[in-house]
């Protein structure tokens, strides 16, 4: 079955510290990849996606996410986290081809940042 | 970037009646929208999906009397939680696709809560 893990459900850094969120996925090929960010009241924005080529990948506000075919993995990173980075963070899948914004979701992480 | 707005973002409504919750995109023409429901601590679970000027297509074990959904235009979903139970609140939040891979833009949920 299809399927998107994130293994923590909630994640404490201080101010300053590096960050990386786990995702791992369960899908018959290789799908297109995604990390979203929700903060309260808000709607999810996309933080960065993976289609193809390099399998590093920048986003907006200095995340950047690694996608690992071997491990089926697609970790979040930012390399000094802000205290405005306090979130929830969620990992998605969606097909190649066909109804491409048809995704699934993992479960989150709630980021929660120390001064 | 682009703009979904919900409304309403909260609604408290009494058993046995029906709820609406409007899905607009305000700066461009969304050719297919998505509707998802939240329970807290868990992942988005998309509900159906709206093209303008067809049927939903909804996700196995969601009720298609439940939850009637009408895409009469490219700017504008709506979902109709119809007789509303205690059991149906949650946080339903739509997204709508501009037509591109990934090209998804979340508004920013609504709390129903049923007495």
């Amino acid at each position: 079955a299809q399927s998107v893990t994130q293994p923590d459900i909630h994640i404490t850094v201080s101010e300053g510290a590096s960050l990386e969120l786990r995702c791992n996925y369960s899908y018959g090929a290789t799908p297109y990849l995604f990390w979203y960010v929700q903060s309260p009241g808000q709607g999810l924005q996309l933080l960065l996606k993976y289609f193809s080529g390099d399998t590093l990948v920048q986003g907006i506000k200095g995340f950047e996410a690694e996608f690992k075919r071997s491990q089926s993995s697609f970790n979040l990173r930012k390399p000094s986290v802000h205290w405005s980075d306090a979130a929830e963070y969620f990992c998605a899948v969606g097909p190649r081809g066909g109804a491409t914004n048809k995704l699934i979701f993992g479960t989150g992480t709630l980021l929660a940042v120390q001064p | 970037g682009a703009v979904v707005s919900q409304h309403p973002s909260w609604v408290i409504c009494k058993s046995g009646t029906s709820v609406k919750i409007e899905c607009r995109s305000l700066d461009f023409q969304a050719t297919t929208m998505f509707w998802y429901r939240q329970f807290p601590k868990q992942s988005l679970m998309l509900m159906a999906t709206s093209n303008e000027g067809s049927k939903a297509t909804y996700e196995q074990g969601v009720e298609k009397d439940k939850f009637l959904i009408n895409h009469a235009s490219l700017t504008l979903s709506t979902l109709t939680v119809t007789s509303a139970h205690p059991e149906d609140s949650s946080f339903y939040i739509c997204s709508a696709s501009g037509g591109l891979p990934g090209e998804l833009f979340f508004g920013e949920g609504s709390r129903l809560t049923v007495l």
